[in-house]
């Protein structure tokens, strides 16, 4: 079965600091991996994405995710941590099975960047 | 450039009711897919559709039905409402890229707060 984990309900870094968000997946074949961040009472917004190509994917806002096949992982990354970057964020994949659309959600880890 | 946006932005129904949800995909767009937030949890999966029919289907029940029109609008409706159907639903929209609905990237709304009482 195709599954996503985000292993950290809560991620707390300082403001100016360097931030992981993990995630972890489970899919037969090669997939399609996402991250997306949710602020309250908001819907999802893309952060990026990963289907092929360099392991190391950049996205909006300065995140970066790197893909690593062998330990099926893609960790979400920034740098320098803003305090406006404390939300709710998602990694989903896509399994390599069929023309699937579905997207298959982790169940969240909580960033909390403090000043 | 209209993202998705959604309506309503909240709905408290009881037990038994039924209810509709409405999306308007981004500007461009011909996919809509469907998702069920329940709370503290990621989105899960309902349907999906594509010129006007449902392509694919998550694990819900057959109270779960769906529409799309020819504009790619769709609506989510729920039957005989349960108290375990209290949920965020969030619709996303897309634009496959030669068919191929594994590597688009979905756009969602900002959800429908859906309370059942």
């Amino acid at each position: 079965a195709q599954s996503v984990a985000q292993p950290e309900d809560q991620v707390n870094v300082a403001e100016g600091n360097p931030l992981t968000v993990k995630c972890t997946y489970s899919v037969s074949g090669n997939p399609y991996l996402f991250w997306y961040v949710q602020y309250p009472n908001r819907g999802l917004q893309f952060l990026l994405k990963y289907i092929t190509g360099d392991n190391l994917v950049k996205g909006s806002y300065g995140f970066e995710a790197e893909f690593n096949k062998s330990q099926t992982s893609f960790h979400l990354k920034k740098p320098s941590a803003l305090v406006s970057d404390s939300a709710l964020y998602f990694c989903a994949v896509r399994g390599n099975s069929g023309n699937t659309g579905k997207l298959i959600f982790g169940q969240g880890t909580t960033l909390q960047v403090k000043p | 450039d209209a993202g998705v946006t959604q309506s309503p932005t909240h709905l408290i129904k009881t037990r038994g009711q039924q209810v509709t949800l409405r999306c308007s995909p981004k500007s461009g767009h011909d996919t809509v897919s469907w998702y069920q937030q329940a709370l503290g949890q990621g989105p899960q999966f309902i349907f999906q559709y594509y010129e006007e029919e449902e392509r694919q289907r998550g694990n819900f029940p057959d109270r779960f039905s769906g529409h799309q029109f020819p504009n790619y609008s769709s609506e989510l409706n729920v039957n005989a409402l349960l108290l375990g159907d209290s949920a965020l639903y969030l619709c996303a929209s897309s634009l496959p890229r030669k068919g191929s609905f594994k590597g688009d990237t979905q756009y969602f709304g900002p959800g429908t707060r859906l309370t059942v009482l």
